[in-house]
């Protein structure tokens, strides 16, 4: 149980394109999914919180309008990079948390990667 | 606001050797401990979790962790690693008082064969 899938797994685009990657939980509803950025040999860093039917709380420094997040059901998320530039280039992990444990546990995404030439 | 950090950002064993990655955080109230291992080209695994109770939490795969709170410190271990050990490990954290995981900066362990 408790498995989160991501799409598409990799993706190229040009410059100024936009990319819209989903997330779903597959056999659990998901109240909360978070929306990580993971640079080459770095951790992990928390762009964004989604809760399903509200706006999407960004942590410092995410650009609201360049990483728009959507959260529609309670079973999927997507995150569009508008306008995607080279410095845009990452690895974005989704989450998703069933909000049963009472723990705070989280269920990670396989990621996708993202590369803007 | 919480943090995590981990103090080995590069570990280099031999295989059958002992290991402790450290991790330490920064956080007033109750928290909940994690520890994912993320394999070359593979997503975050969640080798184990303390949320309370006994502070030696056994793990998948022959890990464990030791919570000391008086130290603010949640080290995994495991007797005799494999070359299959080969990852980059994760200690994270989130408080009871809301669900945002904190990740610390990574150890990335190489078991040589």
């Amino acid at each position: 149980g408790a498995v989160v899938s991501q799409h598409p797994s990799w993706v190229i685009c040009k410059s100024g394109t936009s990319v819209k990657i989903e997330c779903r939980s597959l056999d659990f509803q998901a109240t909360t999914m978070f929306w990580y950025r993971q640079f080459p040999k770095q951790s992990l860093m928390l762009m964004a919180t989604s809760n399903e039917g509200s706006k999407a709380t960004y942590e410092q420094g995410v650009e609201k309008d360049k990483f728009l997040i959507n959260h529609a059901s309670l079973t999927l998320s997507t995150l569009t990079v508008t306008s995607a530039h080279p410095e845009d280039s990452s690895f974005y992990i989704c989450s998703a948390d069933d909000g049963t444990s009472g723990y705070n546990e989280q269920f990670f995404g396989p990621g996708t990667r993202l590369t803007v030439l | 606001a919480q943090s995590v950090s981990q103090h080995n950002h590069h570990v280099i064993l031999s295989e059958a050797a002992s290991l402790e990655l450290g991790c330490n955080y920064s956080y007033g109230g109750t928290v909940n401990l994690f520890w994912y291992v993320q394999y070359p080209g593979q997503h975050l695994q969640l080798l184990l979790k303390y949320f309370s109770g006994d502070p030696l939490v056994k793990g998948i795969k022959g890990f464990e962790a030791e919570f000391i709170k008086s130290k603010f410190s949640f080290n995994l271990r495991k007797p005799s690693v494999q070359w299959s050990d080969t990852a980059e490990y994760f200690c994270a954290v989130t408080g009871n008082a809301g669900n945002m995981l904190t990740f610390g900066g990574g150890t990335r362990l190489m078991v040589k064969p």
